[in-house]
């Protein structure tokens, strides 16, 4: 069974400092690999995927992740963190055959200070 | 494209009441999903339909929840009777080729 681990809960970062969000994930093969935001009272945004090809891949908001087979590893960064940044972020998993499900990680609460 | 279309947003409700909540997907998408957010448990994948059609209703906790997609453009959650630990957020999602699509929720308060 297909699972992903999000080490850390909760993450403080500096407005205008560099975010890097963690993400590990299990699964026979190579995956689909997702990172989701959310906002408080929102729905998830897709931020980016990856698929196949260049493992790193570009999202929106200025946020990359780079998918490292050797690691199970699926990390998410960004430059230069924004106030609106602040959100949880949540990394998913799916399987490349059947259908389309995705498994998710428990979130990882990004806090922004001034 | 007006997105996942989820509806109540917000549900108060007693214990034993039956709550119904809708989902329009995103039309020409050939999946539906069922989640419900906890903080104790995250998101949790309830039931998903492809083509209209249940495929794995697993993650259903028990046998007052019940899920149907009668075309390709509706589904209802259905919770009967309703329990105050199923207070959650039931987001609805749909997509294809592995990528989802959430709407915006519905809270669901059982007092």
């Amino acid at each position: 069974a297909q699972s992903v681990t999000q080490p850390d809960i909760h993450i403080t970062v500096s407005e205008g400092a560099s975010l890097e969000l963690r993400c590990n994930y299990s699964y026979g093969a190579t995956p689909y690999l997702f990172w989701y935001v959310q906002s408080p009272g929102q729905g998830l945004q897709l931020l980016l995927k990856y698929f196949s090809g260049d493992t790193l891949v570009q999202g929106i908001k200025g946020f990359e992740a780079e998918f490292k087979r050797s690691q199970s590893s699926f990390n998410l960064r960004k430059p230069s963190v924004h106030w609106s940044d602040a959100a949880e972020y949540f990394c998913a998993v799916g399987a490349r055959s059947g259908y389309s499900t995705l498994t998710f990680g428990k979130g990882t609460m990004l806090l922004v200070s001034p | 494209d007006a997105g996942v279309i989820q509806s109540p947003r917000h549900e108060v409700t007693e214990m034993g009441q039956e709550v119904t909540l809708r989902c329009k997907p995103i039309s020409g998408h050939n999946s539906l999903f069922w989640y419900r957010q906890t903080m104790m448990r995250g998101l949790e994948l309830l039931i998903y339909f492809n083509n209209n059609v249940p495929i794995d209703d697993s993650g259903m906790p028990e046998d007052r929840f019940s899920a149907k997609m009668p075309n390709a453009s509706f589904s209802t959650l259905k919770i009967q009777p309703s329990e105050p630990r199923d207070s959650a957020v039931y987001f609805c999602a749909s997509g294809y080729t592995g990528e989802l699509f959430f709407g915006e929720g519905s809270r669901l308060t059982v007092l």
